[in-house]
């Protein structure tokens, strides 16, 4: 049970939009720690998608963008495609648990 | 291009040590600008971050691992290890390790990862 709550899995069609919510609390998002996100598909290492709440590294396409208020986050992902059938992971710092956590998941299905 | 590399034993018997490498090329593991950390995955779950290094020595670890763990740094040879003693069925998972940018806790993130080994825990 991961203190940063992700819906199980979003699903979409090929040029839509959808968003994935990562939901913490007051001692993590709420407490002003940055949410970042990641890219992961199956078989291969995640990738870092969105830093710093709103930032695109290098390489990132712009359908992609974050989102963070009150002690919650968002990706979303606009223009939807076959290649963007993955998982999805939200990661910040819990002060409580003194640690970096991770979301539990989203597993994002492109009709 | 910055690339880490795991390397270490793939199967391992409960009660025995985890020893895993991770060899860093095409930068510098002295960088003032970066922590160097470990992160798991166990079979079709999610990811747990392990603990983290600076070059320096300085360490932090999952407080819900801290017991069991062990992350040493090699200037010298690029490199940053883990050890992860006693371990049980619980621990099989694919182990990352990855580079922590953003030195203030508050902003920090993984922004270059290994490919990630896979360790099975299981007599």
């Amino acid at each position: 049970q991961s203190v940063l709550t992700q819906p199980p899995s979003v699903s979409g069609a090929p040029g839509q939009r959808v968003t994935i919510s990562c939901t913490g609390g007051s001692s993590n998002i709420g407490a002003g720690y940055d949410v970042h996100w990641y890219q992961q598909v199956p078989g291969t290492a995640p990738k870092l998608l969105i830093y710093g709440n709103i930032n695109r590294p290098s390489g990132v396409p712009d359908r992609f963008s974050g989102s963070k208020s009150g002690t919650s986050a968002s990706l979303a992902i606009t223009g939807l495609q076959a290649e963007d059938e993955a998982d999805y992971y939200c990661q910040s710092y819990d002060y409580s648990l003194s640690g970096w956590v991770f979301g539990g998941g989203t597993k994002l299905t492109v009709l | 291009q910055l690339q880490l590399q795991e390397s270490g034993p793939g199967l391992l018997k409960p009660s025995e040590t985890l020893s895993l490498t991770c060899t860093v090329s095409g930068g510098s593991i002295s960088s003032s600008s970066y922590y160097w950390g470990w992160i798991r995955q166990p079979p079709g779950k999610g990811l747990e971050w392990i603990g983290s290094i600076y070059y320096s020595g300085s360490t932090y670890y999952n407080p819900s691992l801290k017991s069991r763990v062990t992350i040493s740094v090699d200037t010298s040879k690029n490199q940053f290890s883990l050890k992860l003693n006693s371990v049980t069925a619980a621990d099989t998972a694919v182990y990352y390790c990855a580079r922590r940018s953003g030195m203030a806790t508050i902003k920090a993130f993984f922004d270059y990862w290994g490919q990630g080994t896979l360790v099975t825990v299981s007599s």
